[in-house]
């Protein structure tokens, strides 16, 4: 069984960029979530995607944006970063239950300079 | 606005002692609870979990406890292991949003031999 992986692991940009992370689920999970990890700060939530619609959505203003794919993989996309965007990002896959028992991958660490 | 608040950002047991890790909430509104562990460069992995319509879940050397009337819950490692070092994040969801779960900020216990 495949567990969650992300891509890229650790990546540089600069203000006012964009950037793409992509997330593969684990097999048979259809549910994935998306959550900003600044330091010292426990995850926030961003937003979910369940049969590829955004089925929640957290505090996140609409630069941050996402596409889950048929086979369930995942892309966050964050448009004109600043330099708070900086942080790990982690994705969670889900089995299609609402038990909050997330997989989570290893996570993209951003740094915005 | 925190909702869920770990008020200890860091705790020392020494090995074979009980650990103990506290939240607190403030939404009356959360009716299930989770910890996570994470370890540095992975991502956190789902540990234990209880439903507001229990006050204790026990899976083997880890209990976690809930008072709803206090709003606060509680997980108690027992023994404690070098290996139970780690970040536990506290976290908690609403009815209909299972996936988006609050995190508190983390503690990071470390066991020492």
């Amino acid at each position: 069984e495949t567990g969650v992986t992300q891509s890229p692991t650790h990546l540089i940009k600069t203000r006012g960029q964009q950037v793409t992370l992509r997330c593969s689920s684990q097999s048979g999970h259809n549910t994935v979530s998306w959550y900003q990890q600044a330091l010292g700060q426990g995850p926030q939530f961003i937003f979910q995607y369940y049969r590829e619609e955004e089925n929640g959505r957290g505090n996140f203003p609409p630069r941050f944006s996402g596409l889950q794919f048929p086979n369930y993989s995942s892309e966050l996309n964050v448009n004109a970063l600043e330099l708070d965007d900086s942080a790990l990002y982690l994705c969670a896959s889900s089995l299609p239950r609402n038990t909050g028992e997330l997989f989570f991958g290893e996570g993209s660490r951003l740094t915005v300079l | 606005d925190q909702q869920v608040k770990q008020n200890s950002p860091s705790l020392s047991v020494q090995e074979g002692r009980i650990s103990i890790l506290n939240c607190d909430y403030t939404n009356s509104m959360f009716d299930y609870f989770l910890w996570y562990k994470k370890y540095p460069a992975e991502g956190p992995t789902f540990l234990i979990s209880i439903s507001s319509i229990k006050d204790k879940n026990e899976d083997g050397r880890f209990t976690v406890f809930l008072n709803k009337s206090a709003k606060h819950l509680s997980l108690h490692i027992v023994p404690s292991q070098p290996g139970d070092s780690a970040v536990y994040f506290c976290a908690a969801s609403r009815p209909g949003s299972g996936y988006a779960l609050n995190f508190g900020k983390g503690t990071s216990l470390l066991v020492t031999p």
